[in-house]
C-alpha cells in the first residue's frame, strides 16, 4: 500500500491479556517509530527501529513492552499482561533516510487499545 | 533530555480570526523542528518543518511558523483561520542530523466555529 498500515484499528482486551500490534510501513522505509497517544498526553515515544535493530528503547514503559522488526519491514508492538493504563491509541511512523534529509515522518491511523 | 512544551492546551477561534500557537522546546544542541497536524478523524500529518537557513517557514494552507533562537521558540501562525482548520496541532524537535527519538508537545486543540 501507499501509506504505512497497522492492524488492528480497534482491540478491546481483558486486563492481563497479552496484546500484538501490527504496523506495516512505507516500503522502503528503513526506520520505524511506535508512539503512543493518551487523551490529554500527546505523543509519548516508545522505541526506534533503525532496519531490524532498535538502537532506542528508552521509551518503553516496562519490561511488558516489546517490539521486533523483521526483514527491515514489518514490526510488532506486544504487550503482555496488558492493564488498563495501557488504554491509548499506538501510533505507527516510518521515514526514509538514505535519501534527502526531509524529516518527515509518516504515520499509520494508528490502533486504539482499551484494557477492560 | 528534550521537551517539547506547548503553551494553549484548548484553542477556540471564530472564522478569519488570526492564530498563533505557542511552541517551546528544550535542548542544548542544533534542533530540527516541525509542526504536524491530526484533523479529526484523520492521521498525523506534516504541516511544515524547519531545518536551516531562514527562520520564518511556510508550510501547507497557508501556515507559517518562526524559529527563534533566543527563546527556543517555534510558534506556529495563520492569519485567518477557517472553519476546516479544526484540528489538533502538534510541536515536535529532535537533535540535528539525529532521528532517534522525534519528541512531541502534548499538542493543542483547535476549535473553530463559523
Amino acid at each position: 500500500g501507499a501509506g504505512v498500515s497497522q492492524s488492528p484499528s480497534n482491540k478491546v482486551t481483558e486486563k492481563g491479556k497479552d496484546v500484538e500490534l501490527r504496523c506495516d510501513p512505507i516500503s522502503g522505509h528503513t526506520a520505524l517509530y511506535w508512539y503512543r497517544q493518551s487523551l490529554g498526553q500527546g505523543l509519548e515515544f516508545l522505541i526506534y527501529f533503525q532496519g531490524n535493530s532498535a538502537p532506542d528503547k528508552s521509551g518503553l514503559p516496562s519490561d511488558r513492552f516489546s517490539a521486533e522488526r523483521t526483514g527491515g519491514s514489518v514490526s510488532t508492538l506486544t504487550i503482555q499482561r496488558t492493564q488498563q493504563e495501557d488504554s491509548a491509541v499506538y501510533l505507527c511512523a516510518s521515514l526514509y533516510l538514505g535519501g534527502p534529509n526531509t524529516g518527515e515522518l509518516f504515520f499509520g491511523e494508528g490502533s486504539r487499545l482499551t484494557v477492560l | 533530555a528534550q521537551s517539547v512544551s506547548q503553551h494553549n492546551h484548548h484553542v477556540i477561534l471564530s472564522e478569519a480570526a488570526s492564530l498563533e500557537l505557542g511552541c517551546n522546546y528544550s535542548y542544548g544542541g542544533t534542533v530540527n523542528l516541525f509542526w504536524y497536524v491530526q484533523y479529526p478523524g484523520q492521521h498525523l500529518q506534516l504541516l511544515l518543518k524547519y531545518f536551516s537557513g531562514d527562520p520564518l517557514v511556510k508550510g501547507i494552507k497557508g501556515f507559517e511558523a518562526e524559529f527563534i533562537k533566543s527563546k527556543f521558540s517555534f510558534n506556529l501562525r495563520k492569519p485567518s483561520v477557517q472553519w476546516s482548520d479544526t484540528a489538533e496541532y502538534f510541536c515536535a524537535v529532535t537533535p540535528s542530523g539525529g532521528y532517534n527519538k522525534l519528541i512531541f508537545g502534548a499538542g493543542t486543540r483547535l476549535a473553530v466555529h463559523p
